[in-house]
């Protein structure tokens, strides 16, 4: 079985400040991990995932995102916030390779507000 | 190319009424997923086929809850009857592959009064 905790149902920073927003996972297997972004009214959209490959995960609109196992996180960051990026950004993990049916389970997200 | 229909976009309708929502995988994605997101909770998977077979119903409550993919393309959601409690968005998303990235459509809106 697989969970996600994310820490935070709110996290507001200054335009042009770090973004990090925390995720950590509970897996009984290795998991893969996902990043999706959710602007108002519309569907998620995937930021980013680790496949077992590279711990450092580079994705869309300049943010990346490190697999740590010894923590069991993987939080989310950007250097420099941009208004554009004010969204609900939710973690989601899955089985990978030996969970089976790509089944996700979502965090309960983090709402991003970007402040002038 | 183009990505996940669903239609309609909103819905309200009284408790104990019908309804149904459509979905449009992208194309070739032989995997179709249902998800549930109440507000304030993140999306939680309702059911998944593969083709036209289902991969996983176990959180779908067959009671109210029925869903279809007949021909292995575009599929169905029904809930009959409505309760208050489903007021909530319902994202389709489809994938390549039981390993592959899902995407998602923009989802239905259902208020049930």
């Amino acid at each position: 079985a697989q969970s996600v905790t994310q820490l935070g149902s709110h996290v507001s920073v200054s335009e042009g400040a770090l973004v990090l927003l925390r995720c950590n996972y509970s897996s009984s297997v290795p998991p893969y991990l996902f990043w999706y972004v959710q602007y108002p009214n519309q569907g998620l959209q995937l930021l980013l995932k680790y496949t077992s490959a590279a711990t450092l995960v580079k994705g869309i609109n300049g943010f990346e995102a490190e697999f740590k196992k010894s923590e069991t996180s993987f939080h989310l960051t950007k250097p420099s916030a941009h208004m554009s990026d004010a969204a609900e950004y939710f973690c989601a993990v899955s089985g990978g390779l030996t969970g089976g049916g790509n089944k996700l389970t979502f965090g309960t997200g983090t709402q991003l507000k970007v402040e002038l | 190319e183009a990505g996940v229909a669903q239609s309609p976009r909103y819905k309200i309708i009284e408790k104990r009424q019908s309804v149904a929502f459509w979905c449009n995988p992208i194309s070739g994605h032989a995997t179709l997923y249902w998800y549930q997101q109440i507000l304030g909770q993140g999306p939680k998977l309702l059911i998944q086929f593969q083709n036209n077979g289902v991969v996983d119903d176990s959180q779908l409550p067959k009671d109210r809850f029925s869903a279809e993919r007949l021909k292995g393309v575009d599929s169905t959601l029904k809930i009959q009857p409505a309760k208050l409690e489903d007021s909530a968005v319902y994202l389709c998303a489809s994938s390549s592959g039981l390993e592959s990235t899902q995407y998602f459509g923009p989802g239905t809106r259902l208020t049930v009064l």
